[in-house]
């Protein structure tokens, strides 16, 4: 069975400084891919990175990074200089060999001005 | 950039009562999927459909729902009879359906349904 545990239900920061949210999933499956999306107050899901299971280089865009640890199934992600316009629900999602998607319970980030 | 998108972005209904829910995935996109999202919850895999047949289903998909490819376009999840408990954001998700499943799901923006 998968499951994604994101341990944080609820992160404040004050704007301007680094957040990490946190993300460890559980497969069996050799081959798979790690994702992080953002949710908005609009709802819809914003698709930030995937990752697959072969790959673990850790990536920065912008202000986003990810730190991807297969030796403690963990696929951390960190908003550097955070913003209000950061403020959102992320969840971090696992799929295995083009199967569905099994979200984790996401972690609602509130950046204060 | 092509997306997916659904339609209505919010149906109200009442109990009891049918509901069709309309996506439309990305044009060249062969896997579709349904997942839903109870408020203030983790989005939840319902469905997903290939070659005109489901593929996968999970345990909250049962007998009162149901999916249909009905034209090259269009995706639909039905709802036969709601509960107050179908309450939820649905979304689509497409992916093109590359050699060994690398390719990402493409998520539509949602819709919110509201069964009173």
């Amino acid at each position: 069975a998968q499951k994604v545990t994101q341990a944080q239900t609820e992160i404040s920061v004050v704007e301007k400084e680094d957040v990490t949210l946190d993300c460890v999933y559980e497969t069996r499956d050799t081959t798979y891919y790690l994702f992080w999306y953002k949710q908005p107050p609009s709802g819809e899901l914003v698709f930030l990175i995937r990752r697959n299971s072969f790959d673990e280089q850790n990536e920065i865009s912008g202000r986003y990074s990810w730190n991807f640890q297969k030796s403690t199934s963990s696929f951390n992600f960190t908003i550097t200089a955070s913003q209000v316009v950061d403020s959102a629900v992320y969840f971090c999602a696992l799929s295995a060999y083009g199967q569905n998607f099994v979200f984790g319970p996401g972690t609602r980030l509130s950046v204060l001005p | 950039e092509p997306e997916v998108t659904q339609t209505p972005s919010h149906q109200v209904t009442q109990m009891g009562q049918e509901v069709i829910l309309r996506c439309v995935p990305i044009s060249n996109h062969l896997y579709f999927y349904w997942y839903r999202q109870i408020l203030g919850q983790k989005v939840e895999f319902l469905v997903s459909f290939y070659n005109n047949e489901i593929s996968e289903k999970s345990e909250i998909f049962d007998d009162q729902f149901s999916v249909e490819r009905p034209d090259g376009s269009n995706f639909t999840l039905k709802i036969r009879s709601t509960k107050l408990e179908d309450s939820a954001m649905y979304f689509c998700a497409s992916r093109v359906g590359l050699a060994g499943g690398s390719d990402t799901q493409y998520f539509g923006p949602g819709t919110r349904l509201t069964v009173l």
